[in-house]
């Protein structure tokens, strides 16, 4: 059975730093790409962050670049979001969600999500 | 301000047949396949859509995609309680090199 399950999330100051986490198992971790993916509450979904199978290929939203960094670990079949310059309009429930193996069904399964409030 | 556009809300009565739009440019779904997703209250999104008219697994047949040059829409026949959701367009942007998606469109079943 797929499974991603995201953790890492929590309460920080505007300006400070969290390290969200995705812990993937039931596939190949290695031969799919994958997103990180937030909902800012009562809103609708944004796409953060995207990386290639072997992490050589990454893209930003405008919204996250230069203050945020994807990341993946193929031999722990882990994926990473570092995020640091927090805003308060960096809130939200943070999801990482996995690209079918055509490359375009992104969304294929997803994990419940971890929170992250940015406030003072 | 979302670059695909969706209606914010539609209805429907148990039975009815609803559609959902989604517009958007050359650089996103004139370009590459569209995705749906259902997203029931308090749970993480459901792919129920991809490549403009696949469903997964497990996806009823009520359920159907088509795309025409920039836009797509969602269609759901025989409207039952629980497809009561919010529903999401994406693509791929060539342009801003990232997946997009549209504002969302909450389902009422009256």
């Amino acid at each position: 059975e797929v499974q991603l399950v995201e953790s890492g999330g929590g309460l920080v100051q505007p300006g400070g730093s969290l390290r969200l986490s995705c812990a993937a198992s039931g596939f190949t971790f290695s031969s799919y790409e994958l997103n990180w993916v937030r909902q800012a509450p009562g809103k609708g979904l944004e796409w953060v962050s995207h990386i290639s199978r072997s992490g050589s290929t990454i893209y930003y939203a405008d919204s996250v670049k230069g203050r945020f960094t994807i990341s993946r670990d193929n031999a722990k079949n882990s994926l990473f979001l570092q995020m640091d310059s927090l805003r308060a309009e960096d809130t939200a429930l943070y999801y990482c969600a996995r690209v079918g193996r055509d490359d375009y069904s992104m969304g294929d399964y997803w994990g419940q999500g971890t929170p992250v409030t940015v406030s003072s | 301000q979302s670059v695909l556009t969706q209606p914010p809300s539609a209805s429907g009565t148990p039975g009815q047949r609803v559609t959902i739009s989604c517009s958007g440019s050359n650089s996103n779904i004139g370009s590459n396949p569209v995705n749906w997703y259902q997203q029931l209250p308090g749970t993480a999104p459901k792919l129920l859509i991809y490549s403009n008219n696949q469903r997964p697994s497990g996806v009823p047949d009520r359920f159907s995609g088509s795309k025409s040059g920039t836009s797509a829409s969602l269609a759901i026949s025989g409207l039952q309680s629980e497809d009561e959701a919010d529903y999401y367009c994406a693509a791929w942007d060539d342009s801003l090199k990232g997946w997009v998606f549209g504002g969302g469109t909450k389902l009422t079943v009256l």
